[in-house]
């Protein structure tokens, strides 16, 4: 039960593109669907954005976009703006019916 | 709407225990598997554990199998963990949250959490 790899930090200007990256194995990121990307504003409860690698809950920007590619999901934020200011975590369901979070990844707005 | 309240957090003793609830209204709750994830201070996000539907399911992060147990009542829309043999480790906010099946089993509302300090 490792914690999926994200880097700890990002960044990028109002307007711009940054992509995190969340790295797992086969037997988690690799092997199934079932990853998902959560916002969490400093003393609030994260925020769900993305879930099974690409899709988008009803009210999610479409700014928000999410991928896989082998063991390695992606979350990509087009159009920065300064309210995406936050921490961000992957997650993904494993071989042993669990699930595991990534490290999170402190996005900052320029 | 759905609501998701957590309670029953406080300061704790090493090796002592503590039985966090989490009030759900606006869904029904009767048809979601829970889960309970926790944050420690500065920290990420940890999954804890989960519980299907009727509770004949359970699943646990290593870390707290054998002193943890999660627990629901669909009767009163409540969700439980039962912590036990606490540790300084276990230290964290603590959220409920329901795990989606439909949304490719993430997690889609949250509690605001409810804190757990574990110290001398």
């Amino acid at each position: 039960q490792s914690a999926l790899t994200q880097p700890a930090s990002v960044s990028g200007s109002p307007g711009q593109s940054i992509t995190i990256s969340c790295t797992g194995t086969s037997s988690d990121v690799g092997g199934y669907n079932y990853v998902s990307w959560y916002q969490q504003h400093p003393g609030r409860a994260p925020k769900l954005m993305i879930y099974e690698v690409s899709n988008r809950p009803s009210g999610v920007p479409d700014r928000f976009s999410g991928s896989k590619s082998g063991s390695t999901a992606s979350l990509t934020i087009s159009g920065l703006q300064a309210e995406d200011e936050a921490d961000y975590y992957c997650s993904s369901y494993t071989s042993s019916s669990t699930w595991v979070f990534g490290g999170g990844t402190k996005l900052t707005v320029l | 709407e759905v609501q998701l309240v957590e309670s029953g957090g406080g300061l704790v003793q090493p090796g002592g225990s503590l039985r966090l609830s989490c009030a759900a209204s606006g869904f029904t709750f009767s048809s979601h598997w829970m889960t309970w994830v926790r944050q420690a201070p500065g920290k990420g996000l940890e999954w804890v554990a989960n519980i299907k539907q009727d509770g004949s399911e359970e699943y646990y992060v290593d870390s707290v199998k054998g002193r943890f147990t999660i627990s629901r009542d669909n009767a009163k829309n409540s969700l439980y963990l039962q912590m036990n043999s606490l540790r300084a480790e276990d230290t964290a906010v603590y959220y409920c949250a329901i795990l989606r099946g439909s949304y490719g089993w993430s997690l889609d509302y949250w509690g605001q959490g409810t804190v757990v300090t574990v110290s001398s």
